[in-house]
């Protein structure tokens, strides 16, 4: 029962351009919300996180965006580097509960 | 320095068998956990360790018993292996076990877990 759901399972963005990476979420007891990069190989990195109690968040070339009444976020990436294409997980939390994770969504950014 | 590590990175080995998974991290960080990824790429919370006491199990198999000798360490270990416990297995660590803002979760680079 996935509570936190990404539904591209893949995206392709020419370099230089917005990536927005979509996610989803069924729980409204969420209240904290993250972005994780993970490449091939590796464990997922911390990326961006946002309070329920905001609606955007902003950190350098990356923004997450909450819409609450819609359980709804994303991850925008401007510009769009190379070496951003990984894996993007969505995760979300409750307080004292381990996150939920998405699926993932893999980036793909193009010369 | 590596902040989170796993051994091994992979293991391939026979069902029924038994194997562990270790996991250490130099963080000082109170709480571990173990997550599993599958063939389907969903990563879930396996188990989570607040200062060396359970404090999460989700309906995880009871072949798997994680055990943590100090804070710095919760290792896997998981008898009689079947062919779904093929995965790819992720230690990680944090402050606080919601990861909240400054307690993010680290994670190490996976065990690929493969059961023939």
């Amino acid at each position: 029962d996935q509570q936190v759901k990404q539904n591209s399972p893949s995206l392709s963005v020419q370099e230089g351009r917005i990536s927005i990476l979509n996610c989803d979420y069924t729980n409204s007891m969420f209240d904290y919300f993250l972005w994780y990069k993970k490449y091939p190989a590796e464990g997922p990195t911390f990326l961006i996180s946002i309070s329920s109690i905001k609606d955007k968040n902003e950190d350098g070339r990356f923004t997450v965006f909450l819409n609450k009444s819609a359980k709804h976020l994303s991850l925008h990436i401007v510009p769009s580097q190379p070496g951003d294409s990984a894996v993007y997980f969505c995760a979300a939390s409750t307080p004292g509960y381990a996150l939920n994770f998405g699926k993932g969504t893999s980036l793909l950014v193009t010369p | 320095d590596t902040a989170v590590s796993q051994t091994p990175k992979y293991l391939v080995t026979q069902m029924g068998n038994d194997k562990s998974i270790k996991c250490e991290q130099n963080l000082g960080h109170d709480t571990m956990y173990w997550y599993k990824q599958d063939s389907k790429k969903f990563l879930k919370i396996m188990f989570s360790y607040n200062n060396k006491e359970l404090i999460i199990n989700e309906t995880v198999p009871n072949r798997f018993s994680p055990k943590s000798p100090d804070k710095a360490h919760l290792n896997l270990h998981i008898n009689s292996l079947e062919l779904g416990d093929s995965a790819v297995y992720f230690c990680a660590s944090s402050q606080d076990p919601s990861g909240r803002v400054g307690d993010t979760q680290y994670f190490g680079p996976g065990t690929r877990l493969t059961v023939l």
